[in-house]
């Protein structure tokens, strides 16, 4: 399967805890995106990186959110000190962009759901 | 900042043809207009992009006016499997916007 990979699937954690997910990207491609999305909401961007380079970072992505993309290959996403508002699903995408158009054909993984209690 | 504006739901019979038309305020001059399909429990899905006029893939058209500020998905022939949220991707300075589509619902 060579698709966007997301580990873990699921993740239960207590409230203060900090949590890491990875995304492994298709191999090609050379931009990464982080996403949240929760219930009846369509996906709320964080942040992504071309190459290993993080370009833009939501406004809304609070301190405790911080993302890597070391060598340009996986990324991953760590919350600090998570709280009950984090509980949601995190999805990761990468696509290929290339040229002056810039496009946003982007791939999706199967996302990481995250709980908090 | 970037964002979108879609019609919450609609719903539509079997078979006939649909248009999702969305209105992307501030689209960056240099960037495609990207359509996407959710299912529930899965991330959502490319359908089509373009820049200008028209596009057709093999399950869609994007109808794009010469201003871009806004877009219109059209799915022909609409069956049960088509049922989903349909986005339009706004994109500006700093953010990518989904919003939070308009629902599909295809009726029997």
């Amino acid at each position: 399967d060579t698709g966007v990979s997301q580990n873990p699937r699921h993740k239960i954690t207590k409230r203060g805890q900090n949590v890491t997910f990875r995304c492994d990207p298709i191999s090609e491609h050379n931009r990464l995106y982080w996403y949240r999305q929760t219930l009846g909401q369509g996906p709320e961007f964080l942040t992504y990186f071309q190459n290993e380079a993080q370009l833009e970072k939501s406004r809304l992505l609070s301190d405790r959110f911080s993302a890597e993309r070391p060598k340009g290959s996986f990324s991953t996403l760590e919350i600090q000190r998570t709280e009950q508002g984090d509980s949601a699903m995190y999805l990761c995408a990468s696509s290929l962009t290339q040229g002056d158009i810039r496009s946003y054909e982007q791939y999706f993984g199967p996302g990481t759901r995250l709980t908090v209690t | 900042l970037a964002k979108t504006t879609q019609p919450i739901s609609m719903d539509s019979y079997e078979g006939q043809e649909v248009n999702i038309t969305c209105s992307h305020n501030n689209i960056a001059t240099n960037d495609y207009i990207t359509w996407y399909q959710q299912f529930p429990s899965q991330g959502p899905r490319f359908i089509i992009q373009g820049y200008k006029t028209k596009v057709t893939n093999e399950v869609a058209s994007l109808f794009i006016p010469a201003d871009r500020k806004s877009s219109t998905l059209s799915l022909p022939r609409v069956s049960l499997s088509d049922t989903a949220v349909y986005y339009c991707l706004g994109t500006g300075a700093n953010n990518l916007f989904f919003g939070t589509g308009t629902r599909l619902t295809v009726i029997p």
